[in-house]
């Protein structure tokens, strides 16, 4: 099992940031694939999650609105995407895949800084 | 509520055991038995060590243990050694299962 996330972004506040997922080594549509960040010197903090199969989404109420989790079955691939970027964004994203309710693997991480 | 309660830092000495709490509520530690436990070192991508409470994914150290009572979930690393030296993570499921939240994170020192 692979994930790899794409590279590091740097954004202006008021913009947004995409961040792929690109998945290997297992059945992309059998597992839910979840979002986490981590601030700089900060916890984890959990986002959102998809379900590869069949597209439902579910987002930690501080994100709703403002983080879209969305899937390319055919490229094995997860995104999350976040408008509105503030410097409180800044931060490393990670995607997992998750199994019996616990993220088993781990994408590596992106670096998404917002400044001006 | 923004986050599980863990310690912010523990220690032990090599061969030593020691135990990370983490309460939560009814409403999630207290629910379910979906608790996991994650081992972060500096820089690097967190690594699941404990889910469902008790269980250990292929791989990870008999040395490794979880349990929960009521709304605390704990882990207990026995037979410390220096690689056990980083930061964990507990993560609980909420609201119907829908949902995660994660601990403060705990900074394991061994000294």
């Amino acid at each position: 099992v692979q994930l790899v996330q794409s590279g590091a972004e740097v954004k202006k506040p008021g913009a947004s940031v995409k961040v792929s997922c690109k998945a290997s080594g297992y059945s992309f549509t059998s597992y839910a694939m979840q979002w986490v960040r981590q601030a700089p010197g900060q916890r984890l903090e959990w986002m959102g999650w998809i379900n590869a199969g069949n597209g439902y989404t579910k987002y930690s109420q501080k994100f709703q609105g403002r983080v879209t989790i969305t899937r390319d079955t055919s490229a094995n691939t997860g995104f999350m995407e976040v408008s509105g970027l503030r410097s409180e964004d800044t931060a490393v994203y990670f995607c997992a895949r998750s199994a019996s309710w616990a993220f088993d693997f781990w994408g590596q991480g992106t670096m998404v800084t917002v400044s001006s | 509520q923004s986050a599980l309660t863990q310690p912010a830092s523990v220690s032990g000495s090599p061969g030593q055991s020691i135990t990370i709490s983490c309460t939560g509520t009814s409403s999630d530690v207290g629910s379910f038995d979906l608790v996991s436990w994650y081992r972060q070192h500096p820089d690097k991508a967190p690594k699941l060590m404990i889910y469902e409470v008790n269980k250990r994914p292929s791989g990870v150290s008999n040395r490794f243990s979880g349990s929960k009572s009521g709304n605390t979930s704990s882990l207990t690393i026995s037979g410390l050694q220096a690689e056990d030296e980083a930061d964990y993570y507990c993560c609980s499921c909420t609201s119907r299962r829908t949902q995660w939240i994660f601990g403060g994170g705990t900074k394991l020192t061994v000294l």
